[in-house]
């Protein structure tokens, strides 16, 4: 068993559609989440992060993080042809290494 | 606030040579990793370094792989003897990881490692 798991997609949504993204991970260590966007060819850029349960809000994209079932969600409000790309969760300990989903592809319809 | 940099972008190798990739973190951080993302997979942890100590080296392969983050300058991946094997893209992250607020990783642009 991966220690993230995470849907490759691809997801094809039409603008405006809300997207909704998800990983489930194994290890209860693990202590804080972060969502990563990339673009073909481009390094990872960071979108979102949270160390504790809940959800977490920045402009169009809402993080959430449910630790007793291990299950972490991105979700991208109002969702534009500039938002397909490649959407990696990342998980890891506190100060140590990510550990990295397969990443998920989106495209976004105009 | 410039971004981590990565440096060359782009790197051919022949079977056999070395290849050396440098990473300049984030001003303000002196923690650094190493991922590697093969083709078609994800991105996979190969080194953690803080100035002049290897924190981790768990994801680095046994043999012809070395990192290093001296006093001065930037952190350095080195692979010796490359392989057809070793083609993937390389990225250097820095974190500021200050503990009990801060462990969010920024990555650099990666060099594309090309062996031939």
């Amino acid at each position: 068993q991966k220690e993230v798991e995470q849907d490759p997609g691809p997801l094809s949504v039409p603008e405006g559609a809300i997207v909704s993204l998800n990983c489930t991970y194994s290890n209860s260590a693990f202590q804080y989440f972060m969502w990563y966007r990339q673009y073909s060819r481009k390094g990872p850029e960071l979108l979102m992060y949270t160390y504790s349960s809940g959800n977490k809000e920045d402009g169009r994209f809402t993080a959430q993080v449910d630790k007793s079932s291990k299950y972490i969600s991105l979700f991208i409000r109002d969702s534009q042809p500039s938002d397909s790309a490649t959407y990696l969760c990342a998980i890891g300990e506190y100060g140590n290494k990510l550990v990295f989903g397969a990443g998920t592809i989106l495209r976004v319809k105009s | 606030n410039a971004g981590v940099m990565q440096n060359p972008r782009h790197l051919v190798r022949r079977r056999g040579q070395e290849a050396r990739l440098r990473c300049s973190p984030m001003k303000g951080h002196s923690h650094v990793y190493w991922y590697r993302q093969l083709p078609e997979e994800g991105l996979k942890f190969m080194v953690y370094l803080q100035k002049e100590n290897i924190i981790d080296e768990s994801g680095m392969p046994k043999e012809r792989f070395s990192a290093e983050f001296p006093k001065e300058g930037p952190s350095i991946l080195r692979i010796q003897q490359v392989v057809r094997g070793d083609s993937a893209a390389y990225f250097c992250a820095s974190s500021p990881l200050i503990k009990g607020t801060t462990y969010e990783q920024y990555f650099g642009p990666g060099t594309r490692l090309t062996v031939t």
